[in-house]
């Protein structure tokens, strides 16, 4: 089955503890990208990936890293977290471009305390 | 840049009405716009999108949606509401080829 896969999909933390979200997607896909989803305000990108070893941030960066070793998998980094980190996270994956569909993983629950 | 704006951020409609959910776009150039859809406890689904093939674009579920240049919209309209229908609904432009900016959702609530 073709799907975008998150782990953990939930996840309670504390300040400071370093952590890491899984993405992977089974599609052959060159285009990875990680949002953060907050109330009120939709859909926030935070650092996509073009290609293996191509990675460029969006509009929320700070405070988060990513890496792209293979093609299939794109972890989301928060090397310090903090409370205003806590958000619903997103894992998205399609082909090419932003032109084609975005295929979304299940989403990861996080909460910095 | 490119953005959307969603006007209104909960809809509630009856069963059997018409669904009518607002998306205005801003762009220097012709837009990539689309629609997705996100069920309770899931991710976001591609409902539809428009890519300057045709104004008036049919989706999955019944949705369909028609770009207006001269508003700047794009809404999102289905003739009759089901249950099933009961979600939050995002409208998103193309800003580059790098990136996707997604308007701020529309919770739907589908009354029975």
């Amino acid at each position: 089955e073709a799907q975008v896969t998150q782990n953990p999909r939930y996840l309670i933390t504390v300040t400071g503890k370093k952590l890491t979200v899984t993405c992977s997607q089974n599609m052959n896909h060159e285009y990875m990208s990680w949002y953060r989803q907050d109330p009120g305000l939709g859909l926030r990108q935070i650092y996509y990936s073009m290609n293996v070893e191509v990675t460029d941030k969006g509009d929320v960066p700070e405070g988060y890293k990513v890496s792209r070793k293979e093609k299939r998998n794109f972890p989301l980094i928060l090397e310090s977290p903090s409370p205003n980190q806590t958000s619903l996270y997103f894992c998205a994956s399609s082909l090419g471009d932003t032109t084609d569909t975005q295929y979304f993983g299940p989403g990861t629950r996080l909460t910095v305390l | 840049a490119q953005s959307v704006t969603q006007l209104g951020s909960h809809v509630s409609v009856s069963e059997g009405a018409l669904v009518l959910l607002r998306c205005n776009y801003s762009s220097s150039v012709p837009p990539y716009l689309f629609w997705y859809v996100q069920y309770p406890n899931q991710g976001l689904q591609l409902l539809l999108k428009y890519t300057s093939a045709a104004t008036l674009v049919k989706g999955i579920n019944g949705f369909e949606a028609e770009f207006k240049k001269s508003e700047t919209s794009f809404h999102l309209t289905k003739p009759s509401a089901h249950m099933s229908d009961a979600a939050e609904y995002f409208c998103a432009t193309r800003g580059s080829a790098r990136q996707l900016t997604f308007g701020s959702g529309t919770q739907l609530t589908v009354l029975p």
